[in-house]
Parts: structure tokens; sequence; C-alpha cells
């Protein structure tokens, strides 16, 4: 089955500590996205990666880290120098720059304490 | 600066009631106008516009785009509670590859 995978579902941290959120697909999809979704509000764009060994920073960026070493792949790292980590990421995947439609993966819920 | 602006945020109606949900856009290089609804976790594609005035529909979902006015609307007739979800709209740009979303609409219908 083609899709995008997330994990954990659920991951819990203590303030202080980095945390990585994996991402996968299979798609074979060129570009990959990174939102960050509070309550109240819409999707916000983190990061994105249009090719392998490529990434841009997006409207957030700040305390977050990415690496895409493989096209299948984009994990995202919340360090500790986000200020409020606590959220629900989603990732995101689209075929190449001619397509629109982005495919979305489960999601992660994120909470630092 | 850019953005997407979404009304209402948060809307409540009865089953077979008819709602609209509006989505206006600021951006410099549009490119397309996507809706999708969100429920649970992931967001699913409803539809994407690109031209002004073309109806795009899908049973009792229809959306249009009004790229003058810079504006779409998102239409549910006939209501149901599987209807229920935030409803996003998002803007890509010619320019680049990321996309913007609104801050969504929570559309609660009661049976």
């Amino acid at each position: 089955d083609g899709g995008i995978t997330q994990s954990p579902k659920y991951l819990f941290r203590k303030e202080g500590q980095n945390v990585t959120l994996s991402c996968e697909q299979n798609l074979n999809h060129d570009a990959m996205y990174w939102y960050r979704q509070d309550p109240g509000q819409g999707l916000r764009l983190i990061y994105y990666s249009q090719i392998v060994n490529d990434f841009q920073k997006g409207d957030i960026a700040e305390g977050y880290s990415v690496s895409r070493e493989k096209k299948e792949s984009f994990p995202l790292t919340v360090t500790s120098a986000q200020k409020n980590p606590t959220a629900f990421y989603l990732c995101a995947s689209k075929e190449d720059r001619g397509s629109h439609e982005q495919y979305f993966g489960p999601g992660t819920r994120l909470t630092v304490t | 600066e850019d953005k997407v602006v979404q009304s209402p945020l948060s809307l409540v109606v009865h089953e077979g009631d008819t709602v609209t949900l509006n989505c206006s856009y600021e951006v410099t290089n549009f490119r397309s106008l996507l809706w999708y609804k969100q429920e649970k976790k992931a967001p699913t594609f409803l539809f994407m516009l690109t031209s002004s005035g073309i109806e795009k529909k899908s049973g009792r979902l229809s959306s249009i785009l009004d790229k003058k006015e810079l504006f779409s609307i998102l239409n549910i007739t006939a209501t149901q509670t599987g209807d229920s979800a935030i409803y996003l709209c998002a803007v890509e740009e010619s320019n680049n590859n990321d996309m913007r979303f609104g801050a969504g609409t929570r559309l609660t219908v009661k049976p």
C-alpha cells in the first residue's frame, strides 16, 4: 500500500530534550513538507524539501531542523531551542512541481512537559 | 505579507442545512487554491481550483474560485453529521513549492 507514515502517533518528552519525528513515504514523491498545527490555527509550514539533499525553511523554522538524505524520508528534529514544542505535527508529500495536491501522514502529537 | 483568511472560524448547523465557507487570500504568485477536510488526524483532499468561475462539484459539496476578488467558497448542501470537521483552505504559490493554509472553519452538524 502506498502512503505516508509518521511515527510515533504520540510522543512525550521532557523540556530540554531534542526529539526526532519520523516521516516516510513510498509514493515516490519529490517534495516533502512538515507542518505544525495548534488549536484554533491552520497548518503552519516548518520546513519543506523539493529534492533529496535540499530543503528550505518555512514560516516557523526556528527551533527545528530537518534532513533529506533519502527521497522516502524527511525526519524533523524538535530541538530544545523551540519555545513551545507541544503541538500536532503533520508531514505531507507532493509528486513534483507540476502537481498540486499534498498527501498527508496521520500526524504525531508531541507533548513536552 | 501573504495570507489566507477563512471565515467563519466556527459554525454550528442542523442536519439538512446548507452552509457556505469562505476563504480569501492575498498571495504574490497565485497558482492554485485547495480545500481539505480534516476530521481526526490528516486532512483529506476535496478540491483544487485554478480558474475563476468554474465550479467544482462532488456530491453535496461544491466550490468556486474568484481570482479577481481573491476568494473561494465551499458549499455543502443537505448537511449530515458526517460533514462535521475542520475545513482547511490552502493557497499554492507558483514561485516556490510551499502552500499557505488558513486557520480553518470548524463545522459542527447537529442531528
